[in-house]
């Protein structure tokens, strides 16, 4: 079974840092892109972080580029996002999800909280 | 920057009833990459179409996309209890690398 389980949310004080991580299994990790997508409550999906299967490739949504960090480690078949400077509008449910074109599966997410 | 439209914002239907989603992209969507997710509530997203037509692993057959360039649509033939939920449309390609609609909701 393919499975995604995301970890390390909580909750993180403004301009605090906080790193996500994504645990992959039942398949072979290194050959697939991975992506983190968040959703703020009530608010519909917005498309973080993108890293190919090699790591060769890493793109950003504008609006954490500067401050978030995805990486990933094949041998140990999972994917990380350092986050910095974080700051109320960062409050949301961050999911781990499998990708290049379209996103599936995806983790059942973890819930960030960014307040004082 | 490509930006999704997703119309209606709400939809409202009984069991049994067919649903048409839209979804407009401000410019033409290369080669079609453009994906369909359903959000229960509570629950994480799951892929239901990509490549605008093709269904995903064990989703059922009366989840149908169409559409090419602009214009996409998600049908539902035959509203199950378990169909009301959020959908999102998604594609990929520009800037950012990839885009989400901001839903529909398809409520009794």
């Amino acid at each position: 079974e393919v499975k995604l389980v995301e970890s390390g949310g909580g909750l993180v004080k403004p301009g605090g840092s906080l790193k996500l991580s994504c645990a992959a299994s039942g398949f072979n990790f290194g050959s697939y892109s991975m992506n983190w997508v968040r959703q703020a409550p009530g608010k519909g999906l917005e498309w973080l972080s993108y890293i190919s299967g090699s790591a060769s490739h890493i793109y950003y949504a504008d609006s954490v580029r500067g401050r978030f960090i995805i990486s990933r480690d094949n041998t140990k078949n999972s994917v990380d996002l350092q986050m910095n400077s974080l700051g109320a509008d960062d409050t949301a449910v961050y999911y781990c999800t499998r990708g290049y074109t379209e996103f599936d599966p995806w983790g059942q997410g973890t819930l960030v909280t960014v307040s004082s | 920057e490509i930006v999704l439209t997703q119309s209606p914002a709400t939809l409202s239907l009984s069991p049994g009833e067919r649903a048409t989603l839209s979804c407009r992209a401000s410019q033409s969507v290369g080669h079609n990459y453009l994906a369909w997710y359903q959000q229960r509530r509570g629950r994480a997203p799951r892929l239901l179409i990509f490549a605008a037509s093709t269904r995903a692993t064990d989703i059922p057959d009366r989840f149908s996309g169409s559409g090419s360039g602009t214009d996409f649509n998600l049908t539902i033939s035959g509203l199950q209890p378990e169909d009301f939920a959020v959908y999102y449309c998604q594609l990929y390609g520009g800037s950012p690398l990839f885009t989400f609609g901001p839903g529909t909701t398809v409520e009794i």
